[in-house]
């Protein structure tokens, strides 16, 4: 039962457009939600996380957005910039978990 | 410069023995989680420890062992119990466990010969 799910293998965006990324997920006793870029051979990087009595979390180019009824967050890169290309995984987890689960990933290319 | 080491990058062993595989971190958290990525699949839970002598098994902890006799080192056995050891490897740490950020290594790809 993948209880954090990305539904979309892949996004291409051109230098300078908006990069929105997905996540869905199913268990309500979720509370706290994060993003990381992963580039192939190497760790993921935390990039930013949002608590659930929030809707909107912003750091300089990066803006999370979660709708709570929705079970939903959106990961917003902007400008989207070709070193922005990397994998991109949400993950979610809660205060009373000891752990976070993540989604299957999404691969950005941003494109000059 | 505080972070995660884990050694080596890529492993090699022949079927039917087991491996260990290092992590070790200078961040002085609490706890620390041992992941395994697929293609196509995200990051997999194995083991997680929330203090030291303490750990838990994860979403798919069969044919792995962990220790945690430090509060810096957190070692990943794959013993020949595993049926498909090839991947790749990740350790993570954090402050402590529950909503918080975890700090990931760089990884060890694991091919199984």
């Amino acid at each position: 039962d993948q209880q954090v799910k990305q539904n979309s293998p892949s996004l291409s965006v051109q230098e300078g457009r908006i990069s929105i990324l997905n996540c869905d997920y199913t268990n309500s006793m979720f509370d706290y939600f994060l993003w990381y870029k992963k580039y192939p051979a190497e760790g993921p990087t935390f990039l930013i996380s949002i608590s659930s009595i929030k809707d909107k979390n912003e750091d300089g180019r990066f803006t999370v957005f979660l709708n709570k009824s929705a079970k939903h967050l959106s990961l917003h890169i902007v400008p989207s910039q070709p070193g922005d290309s990397a994998v991109y995984f949400c993950a979610a987890g809660g205060t009373s978990y000891g752990k976070l689960t993540f989604g299957q990933g999404t691969i950005l290319t941003v494109h000059p | 410069d505080g972070g995660i080491t884990q050694s080596p990058k890529y492993l090699f062993r022949k079927e039917g023995q087991n491996v260990t595989l290092s992590c070790e971190q200078n961040l002085n958290h609490d706890a620390m989680y041992w992941y395994r990525q697929d293609p196509g699949q995200g990051l997999r839970l194995i083991y997680y420890s929330q203090i030291v002598n303490d750990f838990q098994k994860g979403d798919i902890a069969e044919g792995y062992s962990v220790s945690r006799e430090k509060k810096e080192s957190f070692p990943l056995t794959v013993t020949s119990a595993q049926k498909n050891p090839t991947a790749f490897y990740l350790c993570a740490s954090s402050i402590a466990q529950g909503p918080q950020p975890q700090h990931f290594g760089d990884g060890t790809r694991l091919s199984i010969l």
